[in-house]
């Protein structure tokens, strides 16, 4: 089964209104990420977390993460309509391959102008 | 800045066809991956590889095999091709020491297999 399953599946919004995803594990990890799809191309980096870190920003990202609950929320402030696209959890467990991620199914986020 | 490069972006092939599928990153890259994506099932890792002519199965590896010749060239071989096979393919990389941290990932190869 999947290590990380995002909520919701998708998500429509308003232009300048804030954007929450929230991602679920199941196993210890080393770190947790979020990555951007647009529609038909390949995933970008946005930001990482570790497992000793609750909160980290980047511009308009923020992103908490809650160990003891195993989740994760991702919340994007100020949307712009060009922030349409999947966003996809991942994460790098503490045990095992170093090397690899486990992704989620993504939600689907709409900004409407 | 990183680039990674899917010699495809759209492919149609038929069922029993051998099909490679290759990926080239310019960065030096010890860690290559080959993932899948199927909608409502997200990202899932056939293969990967982190060093030359090395290679580790992932978590759906059947019906597929890999190749690592070099360094910056990592190709995902469908042997016989299905049409369950029909999907968006992906290839990333990231450096050995960050293993651990962000892949930066090709523009995805759209496979049919009619």
């Amino acid at each position: 089964s999947q290590q990380g399953e995002e909520d919701p599946q998708a998500l429509s919004i308003q232009e300048g209104e804030n954007a929450t995803m929230n991602c679920s594990y199941k196993t210890s990890i080393n770190n947790l990420q979020w990555y951007r799809q647009n529609s038909g191309r390949g995933l970008v980096h946005l930001i990482l977390i570790r497992s000793n870190e609750r909160e980290k920003h980047s511009g308009r990202l923020r992103v908490t993460l809650d160990t003891s609950k195993k989740s994760s929320s991702l919340l994007i402030t100020a949307s712009r309509a060009a922030d349409t696209a999947s966003y996809f959890c991942a994460t790098a467990l503490s045990s095992g391959s170093a090397r690899q991620l486990t992704f989620g199914s993504g939600t689907q986020l709409t900004v409407l102008p | 800045d990183v680039k990674v490069t899917q010699s495809s972006r759209y492919l149609v092939k038929r069922t029993g066809e051998k099909v490679f599928l290759e990926c080239v990153q310019d960065m030096d890259h010890e860690n290559m991956f080959w993932y899948r994506q199927d909608p409502g099932l997200g990202l899932r890792l056939i293969y990967f590889s982190y060093d030359v002519k090395m290679k580790e199965k992932g978590d759906i590896p059947e019906g597929y095999s890999v190749s690592r010749e070099k360094k910056e060239r990592f190709s995902l071989i469908l042997e016989s091709a299905s049409t369950n096979q029909t999907s968006m393919y992906l290839c990333a990389s990231s450096p050995r020491d960050r293993g651990f941290y962000e892949q930066y990932f090709g523009p995805g190869t759209r496979l049919t297999v009619t």
